[in-house]
């Protein structure tokens, strides 16, 4: 069965400081990889996906293969980024659903 | 577009009442999905459609019915409930992009339910 680790539970940076956020994945197959964020008081939302290699919001996220890993990394941190963010596996890219990891709270210090 | 919709958005329940929660999707989405999400846990995959009529479980299936009797609604059953399903309880829905590709799955706003 797949797993996605998010090490940090909780992670504090300055604002105009560099972020971020891991996540490690186990997974025999071709997985899909996403990262969601829930702001406060709101659904949780899609932030970005690995296949279409954008960059959202100023936060980018490469896929390594090699290391398993989707961190999700902005240069210089805002403090309307303070949320929770998941990283979630979808396996072979089908409709199947989700595996999440446990999420980390980001807070962006003033 | 409403988009996802859950109904209702909070319950109380005493241990062994019924309840069902109710997801609408006015995007005309194939894929349908229910997960809980619990402090320090993530979301977990309870049930899922990949179409009306049908059904599949996901990780944690225990104590939970679900039903797709049409293509826009998705309902969660708890039977008997106990005081281990108070959650978050949050739909998502989705769609194949027709190329073997399927899109995000768009969530609903959540229905925070407590057992007594």
């Amino acid at each position: 069965a797949q797993r996605v680790t998010q090490p940090e539970k909780l992670l504090s940076v300055f604002k105009g400081a560099p972020v971020e956020l891991k996540c490690n994945y186990s997974y025999s197959g071709s997985p899909e990889l996403f990262w969601y964020v829930q702001y406060s008081r709101q659904r949780l939302q899609l932030l970005l996906r690995h296949i279409s290699r954008e960059s959202i919001k100023g936060f980018t996220a490469d896929l390594n293969k090699g290391e398993t890993s989707f961190h999700l990394k902005k240069p210089f941190a805002q403090e309307e980024d303070s949320a929770m963010y998941y990283c979630a596996l979808r396996p072979g890219g089908g409709a199947d659903g989700l595996t999440f990891g446990k999420g980390t709270h980001l807070i962006i210090q003033p | 577009n409403a988009g996802v919709t859950q109904t209702p958005k909070f319950r109380v329940l005493k241990t062994g009442q019924s309840m069902t929660l109710l997801c609408a999707q006015d995007m005309n989405h194939e894929y349908m999905y229910w997960y809980r999400q619990d402090p320090g846990m993530g979301l977990r995959l309870i049930h899922y459609s990949v179409g009306e009529g049908t059904t599949a479980k996901g990780e944690v299936p225990d104590g939970y019915n679900v039903s797709r009797l049409k293509k826009q609604n998705f309902l969660l059953g708890l039977e008997s409930a106990a005081p281990s399903q108070t959650s978050v309880y949050f739909c998502a829905s989705s769609f194949s992009l027709g190329t073997g590709e399927f899109d995000t799955q768009y969530f609903g706003p959540g229905t925070r339910l407590t057992v007594l």
